[in-house]
């Protein structure tokens, strides 16, 4: 149990539904992550959101819409997507001051998300 | 563009042996690097956070070391357990205006056999 708490685990959705995946943390930390762990990629950073404001955007597809409504909720709300994106979806929390890089990352165990 | 390596892609031990792998980043700029072990249908879990060039952390059979000014970070596994069998992961924080963003390398895959 690593306090940062994803559901669902799994999905299968088809490519015109309108899905979310949700993250719970109850670490107490200021900054949550969405990451997409695609097969024999590296873990790559999709959101990153800071006391609730969006920081980060990598370049994501519209396709994915994130939604942070306090800091210890994040959503990932997904629409016509596509069967390229099915992949791991992992949620993560860390406590962030500026200029301090040591603190550690807390995962989720991820949602696996299957477009058919 | 930030780019974190790590080698081997993957690796097979006999039970008892000790190994190690790689993870490179850019040496400019440094501001920490993280390792992560992820075993599977698991979420990954901290290992270490170095900071100091010369750093050189350990828990249990575990240890890695660090070279910030050639950008290297070593994971050494000292007689590999079975489970110790996992996804070895590195990550560099890079920032740009003032967003923390964790770069991850691909990983080193370790299998560990009975």
């Amino acid at each position: 149990e690593t306090g940062v708490t994803q559901t669902p685990r799994h999905l299968v959705m088809g490519m015109t539904n309108k899905k979310s995946l949700k993250c719970e943390q109850h670490l107490g930390h200021n900054a949550m992550y969405w990451y997409k762990q695609s097969a024999k990629k590296p873990l790559e950073l999709m959101f990153v959101y800071n006391f609730k404001e969006q920081t980060e955007n990598n370049s994501v597809p519209s396709r994915f819409s994130p939604e942070c409504p306090n800091s210890s909720h994040l959503f990932l709300h997904l629409h016509t997507l596509q069967p390229e994106d099915s992949a791991l979806y992992l949620c993560a929390s860390s406590q962030v001051f500026r200029g301090d890089y040591g603190n550690t990352i807390y995962f989720g165990e991820g949602s696996w998300l299957t477009v058919v | 563009i930030l780019n974190v390596e790590q080698s081997p892609q993957s690796l097979h031990v006999q039970e008892g042996d000790s190994t190690n792998f790689t993870c490179s980043f850019p040496s400019s700029n440094f501001y920490a690097l993280h390792w992560y072990r992820w075993e599977t249908a698991k979420s990954p879990e901290a290992l270490f956070v170095m900071t100091l060039n010369g750093d050189e952390k350990k828990k249990g059979r575990i240890s890695a070391t660090l070279n910030t000014k050639e950008g290297y970070s070593y994971l050494y596994i000292k007689g590999s357990q079975p489970e110790d069998s996992a996804t070895y992961l590195c990550a560099f924080p890079g920032t740009t205006s003032g967003t923390y963003k964790y770069i991850f390398g691909t990983g080193t895959r370790l299998k560990v056999l009975a």
